[in-house]
């Protein structure tokens, strides 16, 4: 059964505190993807990856970075957290195999609330 | 880039309905689109998905029905359960960073009552 597991259900972080989220698959999938979801406003792209070490800005990458050291890992950080950070993050991966046409996993969500 | 538009925010039916959920996209040059199914506390669950040179899908209870002319899309849900309360988002290949990443509507949840 394909997985993709994130490190925390529930994260409680103060403003301007560093935070990691880390993200894994097992799936052997090249694309990771990382997304926030709001209500009203649905998943919004954060950053992709492609491939190890390589990454892209999505929508909405202003307060965050990421990282991608191995294949199947790809951490979402908040250099310093603020509060209006607080929501769901919901980690996807999807294979190239096939081309384009490849749906995303998502793993179960992050929800981090900034005090 | 891409858009992709919600038609309703809650959509409420009895069970044992037949239930329809849009979607509508920008880009005409869309060429891959997807439903996604979030239940309460889980991350989305693909249903099916469906490409530009069909127009209509079908997979076990759900149909998928694409209008490339209006740019309208479309997930029927037949005899809907309790079950299939949920949040449902359509997903459109082609975001706006220039790569081939999915752009999603705002979400549509669906309450089924008994």
């Amino acid at each position: 059964d394909v997985k993709v597991t994130q490190s925390s259900r529930y994260l409680v972080k103060r403003t301007g505190e560093k935070v990691f989220l880390e993200c894994v698959q097992d799936m052997d999938h090249e694309n990771m993807f990382w997304y926030r979801q709001d209500p009203g406003l649905g998943l919004r792209l954060i950053y992709f990856s492609y491939d190890v070490k390589m990454k892209e800005k999505g929508d909405i990458p202003e307060g965050y970075s990421v990282s991608r050291e191995k294949k199947e890992r790809f951490s979402l950080i908040l250099e310093s957290a603020s509060t209006n950070q607080t929501s769901m993050y919901l980690c996807a991966s999807s294979s190239v195999a096939g081309g384009l046409y490849n749906e995303q996993f998502f793993g179960p969500g992050t929800r981090l609330t900034v005090l | 880039g891409e858009s992709v538009g919600l038609h309703l925010p809650t959509l409420s039916v009895q069970e044992g309905d037949n239930s329809i959920i849009n979607c509508a996209y920008s880009n005409s040059a869309s060429d891959y689109f997807i439903w996604y199914k979030q239940e309460s506390g889980k991350g989305p669950q693909f249903i099916i998905d469906i490409r530009s040179n069909m127009d209509k899908r079908q997979g076990q209870r759900v149909t998928v029905l694409l209008n490339k002319t209006v740019k309208h899309l479309s997930l029927q849900i037949a005899a809907t359960q309790p079950g299939d309360s949920a949040v449902y988002f359509c997903a459109v290949l082609g975001g706006n960073s220039g790569y081939s990443t999915l752009t999603f509507g705002k979400g549509t949840m669906l309450l089924v009552s008994p």
